[in-house]
């Protein structure tokens, strides 16, 4: 029944040592999104991809990086992780843009040793 | 700066009051959202109203949006123990795709 579902749901990696989350859905929407959020904040959009369009907010870093190989799934990949890196990082879908809304997973929370 | 600003940033009411949290904006758009976020979890949709609504019911949530004031509100009737979570109004731009999220209301109802 699951509908977003992320993995791992918790990660550790080591400072500097590349890791990859991963978000998979089975609404069949068009539209994926990846969010950082700190404790206590407001998810942060980092991109989003609309099909396979992929779309890059100006202030994400170079750091971070995304793959939809299909439409099921959609990676987060951070290359060289930093302590500020640390966080809940939540997936998200919808059928067509900010005009509907948007479905969650229940998010991966990344430390960084 | 965020596209929302909320407040009360934190809320701490009785089982059975009402609660009410507040939204602030900054520039047009498409729709307003409501989310829900339980601890360490994902966020979940409780609401959308359209630019062109004003107000909104659904449940014991009320919802209810100023375009001219640039503000919206959310009112939760009855509150429960089960309504305590973070709870973060969202905008979309009227390009559909960027959605900016305010920086939350954390409601405690206490049994």
């Amino acid at each position: 029944d699951a509908m977003v579902i992320q993995n791992p749901r918790y990660q550790v990696t080591q400072f500097g040592k590349p890791v990859t989350l991963s978000c998979s859905q089975t609404l069949n929407h068009n539209v994926m999104y990846w969010y950082q959020q700190k404790s206590s904040q407001a998810p942060k959009l980092l991109f989003h991809y609309y099909d396979k369009d992929f779309n890059n907010e100006a202030d994400t870093p170079d750091n971070f990086q995304s793959r939809r190989p299909n439409t099921s799934f959609c990676f987060l990949d951070i290359r060289s992780p930093g302590l500020g890196d640390a966080a809940m990082y939540l997936c998200a879908t919808s059928r067509v843009g900010g005009i509907n809304e948007q479905y969650f997973g229940p998010g991966t929370r990344l430390t960084v040793t | 700066s965020q596209q929302g600003e909320e407040d009360p940033q934190a809320l701490s009411i009785q089982e059975g009051e009402n609660a009410t949290m507040n939204c602030s904006y900054k520039t047009s758009i498409n729709n307003l959202q409501w989310y829900r976020q339980n601890s360490g979890r994902g966020l979940v949709h409780l609401i959308l109203i359209r630019s062109n609504e004003r107000e909104k019911h659904s449940g014991r949530l009320r919802v209810t949006l100023d375009t001219s004031k640039k503000s919206s509100s959310l009112l939760i009737t009855a509150s429960r123990a089960a309504d305590t979570a973070s709870y973060f109004c969202a905008t979309a731009d009227t390009g559909g795709f960027k959605t900016i999220f305010g920086a939350g209301t954390r409601l405690f109802v206490k049994a």
